[in-house]
C-alpha cells in the first residue's frame, strides 16, 4: 500500500522559512515524480513544484520560483519543500502527490498545513 | 500557462441523477486531462486520467470524455458518495493547471 507522510508545516512569520518533508513507502519511490500541491483555506488546488525520479528535473509553479525549492533524497524514499522567504499568500494546506508516472498523482498525503502571519 | 476553466461552479442535484461537469482548456492539451474528486477535511483521489481511463478502484459510474480543449465528467447515477468537489487538471505542459472546481451539493 502506497503511504506518503507530511511533516514540516506550521506557523511561520513572513519572510521566515519552512522545510516541508514527505516520507514515501509501497512504492519503488525512486522510479516515480513527485510533486508538491496546495490548497489556501477555502480555494481550488494549486500545483506547486515537481522532480523527476532520478532528481535531476524540477519544475515550479511561476508564484514560488526563485523561493522554493524541491528535493529528494532516494536512499531515504523523502521527498522535501524548502520554503523560503514567506508570503501570507503561501498560507495553504501542502500535499505531496506521487506521479503516476509523472504528472498525474495517483497517491496523495494527508495535508500538512502552512500559516504565514505576524 | 494553460488556463483550465470549470462551470459549473456550484451544481445541485439529486441521488440518481445524471451529472456533468464541462473542463475547457485554454489551449489543446489532446487527452492529457484528469478529473479528481475531493471530500471536505481530506486529500483529492485521481477518478480519471488520460480524458477518459477510469482509475483502478474507481466507480464504473464516473466516465470522461473529450479532446483537444473541452472535456467532460459525468456522473452516471449520483450516489450519497459522490457528493463532493470535483477537479480537473492538464498535464499537457508546465506549469500543471487545475480547474476551480466544481461543487456537487445536495438538492
Amino acid at each position: 500500500e502506497v503511504q506518503l507522510l507530511e511533516s514540516g508545516g506550521g506557523f511561520v512569520q513572513p519572510g521566515g522559512s519552512l522545510r516541508l518533508s514527505c516520507a514515501a513507502s509501497g512504492f519503488t519511490f525512486s522510479s516515480y515524480a513527485m510533486s508538491w500541491v496546495r490548497q489556501a483555506p477555502g480555494k481550488g488546488l494549486e500545483w506547486v513544484s515537481a522532480i523527476s525520479g532520478s532528481g535531476g528535473s524540477t519544475y515550479y509553479a511561476d508564484s514560488v520560483q526563485g523561493r522554493f525549492t524541491i528535493s529528494r533524497d532516494n536512499s531515504k524514499n523523502t521527498v522535501y519543500l524548502q520554503m523560503n522567504s514567506l508570503r501570507g499568500e503561501d498560507t495553504a494546506v501542502y500535499y505531496c502527490a506521487k506521479g503516476a508516472p509523472t504528472t498525474v498523482f495517483d497517491s496523495w498525503g494527508q495535508g500538512n498545513p502552512v500559516t504565514v502571519s505576524s | 500557462d494553460i488556463q483550465m476553466t470549470q462551470s459549473p461552479s456550484t451544481l445541485s442535484a439529486s441521488v440518481g441523477d445524471r451529472v456533468t461537469i464541462t473542463c475547457r482548456a485554454s489551449q489543446s492539451i489532446t487527452s492529457w486531462l484528469a478529473w479528481y474528486q475531493q471530500k471536505p477535511g481530506k486529500a483529492p483521489k485521481l477518478l480519471i486520467y488520460e480524458a477518459s481511463d477510469l482509475e483502478s478502484g474507481a466507480p464504473s459510474r464516473f466516465s470522461g470524455s473529450g479532446s483537444g480543449t473541452e472535456f467532460t465528467l459525468t456522473i452516471s447515477s449520483l450516489q450519497p458518495d459522490d457528493f463532493a468537489t470535483y477537479y480537473c487538471q492538464q498535464y499537457n505542459s508546465y506549469p500543471l493547471t487545475f480547474g476551480g472546481g466544481t461543487k456537487v451539493e445536495i438538492k
